[in-house]
């Protein structure tokens, strides 16, 4: 079956630093990938996501390349700041559905910045 | 921009009891999602609902859980006799429903449900 793994929290990072979370997934075909975030006491919100191999998703300064050879979805920003103090979670869906296919979720890794 | 909204925030029951949380999904939004997370644990799926009735559902989704959409926009999750280990935070969802499109969920806030 699907399944999503994400390097293990917590990370604490200061303001401005470089930010990569590591998302590695199992699954047949093609699925889409995505990063949820949520923020304290939030749902979680779509971040960005990529629906084929070699997409890259981008949104607020956050990146993510579809690694298709290395099944692979990590999580880049080139600084963060103390706002994007949350949890984000990578997430796949199924191949070749329609939308309204489950999503696979990972872990969860808590992001801390501090000022 | 619309949002997808989950009452209450915060349920607390004794075990045994039945429970029903509630959700109120994005107005043009055809196809709708329970999901939970035990704390510390990942998200997890329960069950898709389209077209008033189950599209999936998972393992966990037993006899004691049933969805439900009484009148049009809301859309409930009802545990029947609450154990211990549902404790969780149970978030709602949903999503247009394009074909193809595979758009994403919009999630709600999340009830945390405390069995005691």
């Amino acid at each position: 079956g699907n399944s999503v793994t994400q390097m293990e929290g917590p990370v604490t990072l200061s303001e401005e630093a470089f930010l990569t979370i590591n998302c590695t997934y199992t699954a047949t075909g093609y699925p889409s990938l995505f990063w949820y975030v949520q923020y304290p006491g939030e749902g979680l919100q779509l971040l960005l996501k990529a629906t084929k191999a070699d997409d890259k998703g981008s949104n607020k300064g956050f990146e993510a390349t579809y690694r298709k050879e290395t099944t692979s979805f990590h999580l880049e920003k080139g600084s963060v700041q103390v706002s994007d103090s949350a949890v984000y979670f990578c997430a796949l869906s199924g191949a070749g559905e329609t939308s309204g296919s489950r999503l696979t979720f990972g872990e969860g890794t808590q992001l801390t910045v501090n000022p | 921009e619309p949002e997808v909204t989950q009452t209450p925030s915060h349920q607390v029951t004794q075990m045994g009891q039945e429970v029903i949380l509630r959700c109120v999904p994005i107005s043009n939004h055809l196809y709708f999602y329970w999901y939970r997370q035990i704390l510390g644990q990942k998200v997890e799926f329960l069950v898709s609902f389209y077209n008033n009735e189950i599209s999936e559902k998972s393992e966990i989704f037993d006899d004691q859980f049933s969805v439900e959409r009484p009148d049009g926009s809301n859309f409930t999750l009802k545990i029947r006799s609450t154990k211990l280990e549902d404790s969780a935070m149970y978030f709602c969802a949903s999503t247009p429903g394009i074909r193809g499109g595979n758009s994403p969920l919009h999630f709600g806030n999340g009830t945390r449900l405390t069995v005691t």
